[in-house]
């Protein structure tokens, strides 16, 4: 169990310019989650995969941001035309169902998370 | 719609004592989960404590321990015999059993004293 793994750690960019994140989540995990949080916030919810599927999808995700989850593995989170309001920090967790149980009692398990800066 | 509240932005403690971070949610759905997770400076989130709503008694996790008072919804997370190394930002979350999303509250940074 290596834990999620996010890149890169940091970046910063310019605004207008286009970025992409990676999440790799644990490998038997077959749920993962895109998460948004800012300074002295709690994590938002972005974005939620089960294998390839999106199934569900925050209103906070406007149009410019886009995540996929090709082959029900890893996942990638783009943001186009960055502004500076986009600057946090964005996290990434994964999980995996147990059987017979309701999602109530399913820990994420969280990434380290890719700190985004727009000058 | 489910919301949390942690009305406390920060706490100190006296290492070795005990300490009470209050959180308080709201929620329609009879089955919903109660977390808390401990965020260092480093950024990553750990899972601390589950405490589901159809639970009879409170859990606990070593020296952690969850304060689950149903009719009041509340949640508090008790952390005995502080270290050091509690100093973080803690969150209370909650999970509706109609939805995957896991909602936080603001956060309760905890500054553990010598």
């Amino acid at each position: 169990d290596t834990g999620v793994s996010q890149n890169p750690r940091h970046k910063i960019t310019k605004r207008g310019q286009n970025v992409t994140f990676r999440c790799d989540p644990i490998s038997e995990h077959n749920r993962l989650y895109w998460y948004r949080q800012t300074l002295g916030q709690g994590p938002e919810f972005l974005t939620y995969f089960q294998n390839e599927a999106q199934l569900e999808k925050s209103r906070l995700l406007s149009d410019r941001f886009s995540a996929e989850r090709p082959k029900g593995s890893f996942s990638t989170l783009e943001i186009q035309r960055t502004e500076q309001g986009d600057s946090a920090m964005y996290l990434c967790a994964s999980s995996s169902p147990r059987q017979g149980s309701d999602a109530t009692n399913e820990k994420l398990f969280f990434g380290s998370g890719t700190q985004l800066s727009v000058l | 719609a489910q919301k949390i509240t942690q009305t406390q932005p920060g706490m100190f403690v006296q290492e070795k004592e005990a300490v009470t971070l209050d959180c308080t949610y709201d929620t329609s759905d009879p089955s919903y989960g109660l977390f808390w997770y401990k965020q260092p400076s480093s950024g990553e989130m750990i899972f601390l404590i589950y405490q589901g709503s159809y639970d009879q008694q409170n859990a606990t996790e070593g020296r952690y321990s969850l304060n689950f008072q149903k009719a009041r919804k509340s949640a508090n997370l008790v952390i005995s015999a502080s270290q050091l190394g509690d100093s973080a930002m803690y969150f209370c979350a909650m999970r509706e059993a109609s939805s995957y999303k896991l909602i936080f509250g603001s956060g309760t940074r905890l500054l553990v004293r010598p």
